[in-house]
């Protein structure tokens, strides 16, 4: 099973960009098995899916975020990343990347997770 | 979007008592249904999915049952390491969503 890693800033601006990288190891990105998915979790509320990609670069976004949202994979370095922009505080939470399991249709993986804080 | 919503929002129970948490989607999402286990500070994990397929290697006391509209989530016999958030989330279609997740704690 794969595992997965978040990073990147803890700490954003208001209405500048919020930018997170998922390393995967234990297997490659490029997989017909998995789609690779952000998810966040405002403190002490629900998940919140935020979109997709595939190994191909295929992208599928939550039309809550599509305006400001961009998804990628580098599949040089088994990563994919995460870019939302023009932030608020609404954006304080901590995001997950996961592993989404296309044939089964659940999250076999999830990373750690990493607190995002949107303030100034 | 599919809005999913669960009850109880919080309950407390005892080690050994059977606890239900059920989940409703606000249309009919089949068999796509998944519950997630989750603990402070920690990312969720997979106990079901399609609505009543037990993970490899989660206990048997947790069992899922549900299609369309209604499903639930059954604990026959809580442990200790049971007590969390648990989480539906149906896979039917995009967005994802997930319902708000109901806490179980000790009583």
């Amino acid at each position: 099973q794969v595992q997965l890693q978040e990073s990147g800033p803890g700490l954003v601006k208001p209405s500048q960009t919020l930018s997170l990288t998922c390393t995967v190891s234990g297997g490659s990105i490029i997989s017909s098995v998995y789609y690779w998915l952000w998810f966040r979790q405002p403190a002490g509320k629900g998940l919140e899916w935020i979109g997709r990609v595939s190994s191909s670069g295929s992208t599928n976004y939550n039309p809550s975020f599509t305006s400001r949202l961009a998804i990628s994979v580098d599949t040089s370095k088994n990563q994919f990343s995460l870019n939302l922009n023009s932030v608020t505080a609404a954006d304080t939470a901590v995001y997950y990347c996961s592993a989404w399991n296309i044939v089964a249709r659940f999250v076999d993986c999830w990373g750690h997770g990493t607190l995002v804080t949107v303030s100034s | 979007d599919i809005q999913m919503t669960q009850s109880p929002s919080s309950l407390s129970a005892s080690v050994g008592d059977r606890v239900t948490i059920t989940c409703r989607a606000s249309q009919s999402i089949s068999s796509y249904l998944n519950w997630y286990q989750q603990k402070p500070g920690k990312a969720p994990m997979l106990l079901i999915h399609a609505a009543s397929s037990l993970r490899s290697g989660v206990p048997s006391r947790f069992s899922g049952s549900g299609s369309g509209t209604d499903f639930t989530l059954t604990i026959s016999s809580l442990q200790p390491e049971d007590f969390a958030t648990y989480h539906c989330q149906q896979s039917y279609t995009t967005p994802l969503t997930f319902g708000p997740g109901t806490k179980v704690d000790i009583k």
